[in-house]
């Protein structure tokens, strides 16, 4: 079955101790992205990648790392969470992005909730 | 820049009438168009898009939705509502000349069909 997987599905932590949210998917996407989802506030991009080893910051890419070493796999580190990071976080890809064509249709992981004490 | 929004924070519907979420953008030139829906506890789930052609486009779960370049809007619509379509939803755009620019969402609509 194609999908987006994201592990853990509900975290709680606390400040300044570092941790990791893994995506994965399995239909061969290109492009794949990040976001954070918080009341009123709609859905945010954290950080983009368009293919291995090519990432770019998104809307709200602070206190945020990612790593894209190969296709399928594309995790989000916080090295130091803070309580503003408390939120719901979702992974998603795409085929791909081409120069100048339309943006393909996103396949979005079930979302992990994050709660940093 | 490029920007989408969702006039309507909530909207409720009768179950068996028609429903309308609005979208309106902002973007340089021509855009490209989505709509997304998130049921409870679930990821985004892809409806529908406008990529070019005819204005009114059709997609799942019996949704469409109408691109006026006039009035820079993309409202999703239903011709009937069904409890089953409760749910948050979201608009997203990019501009056609915006390269690989990512997608920019909307801060989504929640939905409420009551029986």
């Amino acid at each position: 079955e194609a999908q987006v997987t994201q592990n853990p599905r509900y975290l709680i932590t606390v400040t300044g101790k570092k941790l990791t949210v893994t995506c994965s998917q399995n239909m061969n996407h290109e492009y794949m992205s990040w976001y954070r989802q918080d009341p009123g506030l709609g859905l945010r991009q954290i950080y983009y990648s368009m293919n291995v080893e090519v990432t770019d910051k998104g809307d709200v890419p602070e206190g945020y790392k990612v790593s894209r070493k190969e296709k399928r796999n594309f995790p989000l580190i916080l090295e130091s969470p803070s309580p503003n990071q408390t939120s719901l976080y979702f992974c998603a890809s795409s085929l791909r992005v081409l120069a100048g064509g339309p943006p393909d249709t996103q396949y979005f992981g079930p979302g992990t909730r994050l709660t940093v004490l | 820049a490029q920007s989408v929004a969702q006039p309507e924070d909530q909207v409720n519907v009768a179950e068996g009438n028609p429903l309308t979420v609005k979208c309106t953008y902002s973007v340089s030139g021509n855009p490209y168009l989505f709509w997304y829906v998130q049921y409870p506890n679930r990821g985004l789930q892809f409806l529908l898009k406008y990529i070019t052609g005819d204005n009114l486009v059709k997609g799942s779960y019996g949704f469409e939705a109408e691109f006026n370049k006039s009035q820079t809007s993309f409202h999703l619509k239903k011709p009937s509502a069904l409890v089953s379509d409760s749910a948050l939803y979201f608009c997203a755009v990019r501009g056609r000349f915006s390269g690989n620019t990512p997608l920019v969402f909307g801060k989504g609509t929640r939905l409420s069909v009551i029986a």
